[in-house]
């Protein structure tokens, strides 16, 4: 089935920097890869998704790499902000159609 | 807001209790699924139905049942329940059911087992 590992599980930066957290996976046959942000006592929430047909996706401040050859994708932050703050998820979709989630990554920017 | 309506937000159970989860989607979707967040097992997949039929099945327990009605909105039951049952119950929908489809999440719905 689909696994996929995210790290680092926490992040702290300083307001202004920027954070990374990457995912790695193992089925080839992935080709949906979406990121959640979820803030405490609230429903994840989709910040920006990346399809396999496509490189590197950007949003404002959020940008979204993918590398099938090496099995990894990555969110980019830049400018980070204390309202970043959250635990972010990568997921994936590939055979098994639903979504396979990471453990999370506690981001945290100081001011 | 997701659109992803899910009731009640918080309930407290006692042990070998059955309750039941309820779920609006996003108007317009005619899927939805239903994950288990607990802090050790992080999101993990249970159960998908599209239009009213079971479409796939994760990590759910035979204790647990789910269905999806003509208008669409879905329920969750979870019976005999135990301690290691307390998490958070998140409903989501989409569109359609097929892969890469974009997937909103509802605010939850969090159980307690005492």
């Amino acid at each position: 089935g689909e696994n996929v590992e995210q790290h680092p599980s926490t992040l702290s930066v300083q307001e202004g920097d920027s954070a990374v957290i990457k995912c790695t996976y193992s089925d080839s046959a992935s080709n949906y890869f979406p990121w959640y942000k979820q803030e405490l006592g609230k429903g994840p929430q989709l910040i920006i998704d990346i399809r396999s047909n496509v490189g590197e996706k950007k949003d404002q401040r959020i940008a979204v790499t993918l590398n099938k050859t090496a099995k990894h994708f990555s969110l980019h932050i830049t400018e980070t902000q204390p309202e970043d703050s959250a635990v972010y998820f990568c997921a994936l979709s590939g055979s098994a159609r639903q979504l396979t989630f990471g453990s999370g990554t506690q981001l945290t920017v100081l001011p | 807001d997701s659109g992803v309506t899910q009731t009640p937000k918080h309930l407290i159970t006692a042990t070998g209790q059955r309750v039941t989860l309820r779920c609006s989607p996003r108007s317009g979707d005619l899927s939805v699924y239903w994950y288990q967040q607990s802090l050790d097992q992080g999101l993990q997949f249970l159960i998908q139905y599209y239009n009213g039929e079971e479409r796939a099945k994760g990590n759910i327990l035979e204790r647990f049942s789910a269905q999806q009605f003509p208008d669409l909105h879905s329920e969750l039951n979870l019976s005999s329940l135990e301690l290691g049952d307390s998490a958070l119950y998140f409903c989501a929908s989409s569109a359609f059911p097929g892969q890469g489809n974009t997937i909103y999440f509802g605010e939850g719905s969090w159980l307690t087992v005492v």
